[in-house]
């Protein structure tokens, strides 16, 4: 099975930097995604690490270390709109399934 | 422009009255996904599609239904919902290529008075 591990809420203030951490223990691994879903809206694809290292998407940063079984999402520059909660997933590598972590709401403030 | 379609967006029906929700994709994915959405909570799987090939989950209760007559469209049947069944339900899609990228519709908010 699959279980992830994410803080479940952060908050910052406008243009600050807030990193989301998510730790796994997985059966198999087939990649760390990133996922943000702002209230009463559906969940939107950030970003994918396969390998270790850094990927950087404008503002959204994702690192995965596979030894550690740890990722992070970082969020520069902080704006009010990226108030909204944020979910870690790995994909089954036997299946097209995704399980997610239990989601980090970030609110930020003026 | 939207990509993966559901509707209705808000559904209100009651208690043991069947109820059918809908999805289409323009994207030609071949995998659609169903899940359950509570308050405060992570998607939850229900089933997926891989082509015509249904894969339910084992937690997923008898309560609920789907088809897929196509690639393009999905449908969750809820046969008897109840007061626990008022939740999101977002469809979602990606291809087996890309697997761990899926495209999720805007979802259905269903209420069961």
């Amino acid at each position: 099975g699959q279980s992830l591990e994410q803080p479940s809420e952060v908050t910052a203030v406008e243009g600050a930097i807030v990193q989301i951490n998510c730790t796994y223990q997985t059966s198999g691994f087939y990649g760390l995604s990133w996922y943000q879903q702002h209230d009463g809206g559906a969940p939107t694809f950030l970003s994918y690490n396969a390998l270790d290292g850094l990927e950087e998407t404008g503002r959204f940063s994702s690192f995965l270390s596979r030894s550690d079984s740890y990722g992070y999402l970082l969020l520069q520059e902080l704006q009010m709109k990226d108030s909204a909660s944020y979910f870690c997933a790995v994909r089954d590598p036997n299946d097209y399934k995704l399980s997610f972590g239990a989601g980090t709401t970030v609110t930020v403030r003026a | 422009d939207a990509m993966v379609i559901q509707n209705p967006r808000y559904q209100v029906t009651q208690f043991g009255k069947p109820v059918t929700l809908s999805c289409s994709q323009t994207l030609n994915h071949n995998v659609m996904y169903w899940y359950q959405q509570k308050s405060s909570q992570a998607p939850k799987l229900l089933f997926h599609y891989y082509d015509k090939d249904f894969n339910n989950e084992a937690d997923t209760p008898d309560n609920f239904q789907s088809r897929r007559p196509n690639t393009s469209f999905c449908f969750l049947d809820i046969r008897s919902p109840g007061l626990g069944d008022a939740a999101m339900y977002l469809c979602a899609t990606s291809s087996t290529g890309t697997a761990s990228v899926q495209y999720f519709g805007a979802g259905t908010r269903l209420s069961v008075l």
